[in-house]
């Protein structure tokens, strides 16, 4: 069974660093592209960033310069690296796979929740 | 980056209705476009792949069409249980991945 658990969200001061973490088990983690998506309270799902099997990374504009996404096939974790934060990046952040027809994302976390307040 | 203009933002419907939902890119897509369903406090679920394909579990009348720029998301009959809030999203491989704004959708 495919699982993904994100961890290391919490609550941080504008301009600080966060490093989230997204634990995945079920399947050949190496082969695979993993995203990162985010929500902040009641709004929409946003995209955030993306990692190949070959460690090429793509950020939306919105994250590009302050986050940087990295993955450790001998753990099976992808992280996400936030500095710079600010009180725009507040949100759930939910880690996310593509699902066997590989467009898609099938598979996601349940999300872990950073608030950037002072 | 490729934006998605999701409209509406909010439909207000019926059990028994039929639901269209559009989803337009600000260029051609030349990598996948999915359609989700996500409902309060929860992620989101995968509906449509490749802009008409179904998920499988998914029931059938929930469907996807388009290509191009302009994309479609068809509930045949609203049923109680899809009450919720929509989502399109591109995946071209050498761009970012962007969502439409999403569209909420009430019972009238």
């Amino acid at each position: 069974e495919v699982q993904l658990v994100e961890s290391g969200g919490g609550l941080v001061q504008p301009g600080g660093s966060l490093r989230l973490s997204c634990a995945a088990s079920g399947f050949t983690f190496s082969s695979f592209w993993m995203h990162w998506v985010r929500q902040a309270p009641g709004k929409g799902l946003v995209w955030v960033s993306r990692i190949t099997s070959d460690e090429t990374p793509t950020y939306a504009d919105s994250v590009k310069g302050r986050f940087t996404i990295s993955r450790d096939n001998a753990k099976n974790t992808v992280h996400l690296q936030m500095s710079s934060l600010r009180a725009e990046d507040t949100a759930v952040y939910f880690c996310a796979r593509v699902g066997p027809r590989l467009k898609g994302l099938f598979y996601w976390g349940q999300g872990t929740l950073v608030t950037v307040s002072s | 980056d490729i934006q998605m203009t999701q409209s509406p933002s909010t439909l207000s419907a019926s059990v028994g209705d039929r639901v269209t939902i559009t989803c337009r890119a600000s260029q051609s897509i030349s990598g996948w476009l999915a359609w989700y369903q996500q409902r309060p406090g929860k992620a989101p679920k995968l509906l449509i792949y490749d802009a008409s394909s179904l998920e499988s579990g998914v029931p059938s009348r929930f469907s996807g069409s388009g290509s191009g720029t302009e994309f479609t998301l068809t509930i045949s009959s609203l049923q109680p249980d899809d009450f919720a809030t929509y989502y399109c999203q591109q995946c071209n491989i050498d761009s970012p991945c962007t969502f439409g704004q999403g569209t909420k959708v009430e019972i009238k």
